[in-house]
């Protein structure tokens, strides 16, 4: 089944603690992408990467990295986590044969 | 710059017809798309326009107008299970890679 994978569905942390969110797409797609959606905001782009080793920044990348080493997995890392970054966080992929874009399910992050 | 505007809110009657309008003002346009999402889960692709005109797939049609900048997104035949948000999104870039989306309009379906 085609689908993207983003784990933990569900995450309560503390400020500064290190975290990785990951992330990974099983349809060979080229471009990943992760956003974050608060109320009345939308969604969000973080970061995006269009293949292996390429990545660029979004709207509102500050205190995010990823990386992207497999075509598959695009991890987002929040190094030193604040609570202004509790938010709902998707990762989608998409590819340039096909004209949308593929959501994970989600994850719900917490930071006390 | 990019900016891409939705009502916030709408309602309709289960049964009714609904129409769902969004604005932009992208750079280097190469689609429009409309998206559902249900709270708390991820976003379903509903419809794609990159030429001017109507697209209909079933219960829903959308239509994009290029040189205005106009998209909507036509809901038939309303059902309880159509309340969620709609997400309208203008893809944009030299490859098409970025998604830029509207704040969504959230559409309440009532018996």
């Amino acid at each position: 089944e085609a689908q993207v994978t983003q784990n933990p569905r569900y995450l309560i942390t503390v400020t500064g603690k290190k975290l990785t969110v990951t992330c990974s797409q099983n349809m060979n797609h080229e471009y990943m992408s992760w956003y974050r959606q608060d109320p009345g905001l939308g969604l969000r782009q973080i970061y995006y990467s269009m293949n292996v080793e390429v990545t660029d920044k979004g709207d509102v990348p500050e205190g995010y990295k990823v990386s992207r080493k497999e075509k598959r997995n695009f991890p987002l890392i929040l190094e030193s986590p604040s609570p202004n970054q509790t938010s709902l966080y998707f990762c989608a992929s998409s590819s340039l044969g096909q004209p949308e874009a593929f959501f994970g399910q989600g994850t719900r992050l917490t930071v006390v | 710059g990019q900016n891409i505007d939705q009502p916030t809110e709408m309602t309709a009657t289960e049964g009714a017809i609904v129409q769902i309008n969004c604005t932009y003002q992208t750079s280097g346009f190469n689609g429009l798309f409309w998206y559902q999402q249900h709270a708390g889960e991820a976003p379903t692709f509903l419809s794609y326009n990159v030429l001017d005109g109507l697209e209909e797939k079933g219960r829903f049609s959308s239509f994009l107008s290029r040189s205005k900048g106009y998209s909507y997104l036509l809901l038939k035949e309303l059902q309880m299970k159509d309340s969620a948000s709609y997400l309208c999104a203008v893809r944009e870039g030299n490859y098409g890679q970025n998604f830029v989306f509207g704040p969504g309009t959230r559409l309440s379906v009532l018996p």
